[in-house]
């Protein structure tokens, strides 16, 4: 069975640029979750979908970040315009369901701004 | 932002030896999941925890959720050099909201 798949596995690019981060969750699964992780602030939650719908983004960064769910099963990640500092993994993962349900990651994106 | 300590924070122990990781919120939770992550991994899931007092076990770990449903820990006996990883705990409280925690990462000693 196919797992969540994440793409690119690495993308390196100039501040300033747009990067596009995608993910097709596990068929079936009714949520989808995007991550961030780094070494200093650790596992962070940008922002969930239930549905498709866009449930909570309170943890997205600043408005340079934005998320998109145009139907279930495929969700991007975008940040324009990219700077050093959003130089992370960033995870996605989906689940049956919102709560209650174990979260299944994809093997996610190592992104690094110059 | 709900505050989800995990400590220790980092761990070194000898092959053979016991490991406990413990997860306190500041909140009640309605359950927890635990996760491992390998280096260069992802998150893999665990286990998940509901009842208060619940004790699960997967082979040499155990589980624990707190009987005030605030805390939880993780146990494993006779640590071996596959257990190396990251170990986080994730809180849902009665929101929509999960929050891992900070993890405790271990590193066994051959």
């Amino acid at each position: 069975d196919a797992g969540v798949i994440q793409s690119p596995r690495h993308e390196v690019t100039e501040m300033g640029q747009e990067v596009t981060l995608r993910c097709k969750p596990i068929s079936g699964h009714n949520s989808l979750f995007w991550y961030r992780q780094t070494m200093m602030r650790g596992l962070e939650l940008l922002i969930y979908f239930n549905n498709n719908v866009p449930i909570d983004d309170s943890g997205m960064p600043e408005d340079r970040f934005s998320a998109k769910m145009p139907n279930a099963s495929f969700s991007t990640l975008k940040i324009q315009p990219s700077e050093p500092r959003d130089s992370a993994v960033y995870f996605c993962a989906s689940s049956l369901t919102v709560r209650n349900q174990p979260q299944h990651f994809g093997d996610g994106t190592r992104l690094s701004i110059l | 932002g709900q505050q989800v300590m995990q400590i220790p924070q980092y761990q070194h122990v000898q092959e053979g030896e016991d490991f406990t990781t413990y997860c306190n919120s500041s909140t009640t939770l309605s359950n927890i999941q635990w996760y491992k992550q390998r280096p260069g991994g992802h998150p893999v899931f665990l286990i998940q925890l509901v009842k208060s007092g619940e004790v699960k076990k997967q082979k040499r770990l155990t589980f624990q959720f707190g009987e005030a449903k605030k805390n939880s820990s993780l146990h494993i006996t006779a640590t071996q050099t596959t257990d190396v990883g990251t170990y986080f705990c994730a809180e849902s409280n009665t929101g929509n909201q999960f929050y891992f925690g900070t993890g405790t990462s271990l590193t066994v000693i051959p």
